[in-house]
Formats: C-alpha cells, structure tokens, sequence
C-alpha cells in the first residue's frame, strides 16, 4: 500500500506570514496532485505535477514535484484568511488510475 | 446545480440498520469512486468503478458494497451499520480520456453518516 505523509497535520499562522507543507512518500508516482478542501465541500483541484523537479506557481502558491517523484511540496507567500482550509497532496502511480492521498494539513489563517 | 451530487448530505442512522448513500453526476465521466474522510487520515478509496460493468474494491471495502445503476449513478451501502463507519463520504468523477497523468477527480460535496 502506499503512503502518502503530510506535514504539518496541522498550522495557524497570521495573514502576512509564509508557509510550506510537505508530502512525502517511499514510492513514485507518474503525478502529484493537490486539492484544497473547505468546511461542508469536497476537495477542489488546485495544480497536478507530472514531471520529476517541476515547478508550477498559482498566484501566491508554489508547487514542487521533488526530483525523484517521490514528494512534494507546497508554499504560500503572504498567506490571507481565504488560504484557510484542508490541503491534501494526492499521488497517481504509474499504470494506475487510482489516487492515493496525502493525511491532509489543516491550515487557519487569522487577521 | 452540482456537477456531482450527493443524498442525503447529512444522516444520522442505528446500529445494525442497513443504508444507501447516493451519487449522480451530470460530467459524463466514466469513472466514480467512493471515499471516506476520517480526521488526520486524509480520503481512503472504498470502491472505484471505470465503468457500468466494472467494480473494483479499494484499501477498506469490508463492510461496504455498491452499485453502479447507471454511467451516471454510483451508491454505496451499508448493509449493517456499526459506529466506526461514522465519517465523511465523498463522490467522485473522473474522466479517463484526460490520461492516467491527469486523472483530475471531481468531488461531491460530502455526506456526514453518524451511527449511534
């Protein structure tokens, strides 16, 4: 089975402050995704990397396929109260076309 | 209106009784899939289907069974209920002509089941 870890499970930061959030595995994935999950909705896709070492920006976020597609990482500049929810990094494996997802990191950010 | 939909959005249901979770959408995908959402645990797959003929058992299919009525209709029931089945349930959609690479899913809003 693989097993996808986030870090932080959890984080509250202030508006203004940056932040980063980990996704780490021992297997490889074809692609990583990343869903951001508000109270009484289902997850939103907000980016898929598909390349070793790729990097992709979306405004304030920055996404990052680790060199061995193995993990991956997300950062936001300047966070604002509306970046506040659950984040899950999900992992498509080669052939497959099933997802495996992340443990999920809960972001707060207060004024 | 949702691109997927779930019924009921909230049940609250006893210990031993049977009961059916709905989805429909409306995307034309082929593929759906059921989850469950527990805290710190992120979104385990209980079942996926690629198409009306296709069922396939994910990491915790024990306990659960669905069915695929339609390309658009994909339930998911609980044929005896019992307190750790407690959590989230979400729907999802996938098309499979965007590729294995994309393999963007699509989300219902959810169904929060409580069984006392």
């Amino acid at each position: 089975t693989q097993l996808l870890e986030q870090s932080p499970q959890f984080l509250s930061i202030q508006e203004g402050e940056n932040l980063t959030v980990y996704c780490n595995s021992s297997s490889v994935f074809s692609s990583l995704q990343w869903y951001r999950q508000e109270p009484g909705e289902g997850p939103v896709l907000l980016v898929t990397v598909v390349t070793g070492g790729e990097v992709k920006k979306l405004k304030r976020l920055t996404f990052q396929f680790g060199d061995a597609r193995k993990d991956s990482s997300l950062h936001i500049t300047a966070a604002q109260p509306g970046d506040t929810g659950l984040y899950l990094c999900a992992g498509g494996a080669p052939s497959a076309s099933k997802l495996t997802f992340g443990t999920g990191t809960r972001l707060q950010v207060t004024l | 209106d949702a691109d997927v939909t779930q019924t009921p959005r909230n049940r609250i249901t006893k210990t031993g009784k049977r009961i059916m979770l709905e989805c429909s959408q409306t995307k034309g995908h082929d593929r759906m899939y059921w989850y469950r959402q527990d805290p710190g645990l992120g979104l385990r797959l209980i079942y996926y289907s690629f198409d009306v003929k296709d069922i396939n058992k994910g990491e915790i299919s024990d306990g659960y069974s669905v069915s695929r009525q339609a390309q658009a209709k994909f339930s998911l029931s609980l044929e005896s209920a019992i307190p750790n089945q407690t959590a989230l349930y979400f729907c999802a959609t996938s098309d499979s002509q965007e590729g294995i690479a994309k393999n963007i899913q699509y989300f219902g809003a959810g169904t929060r089941l409580s069984v006392l």
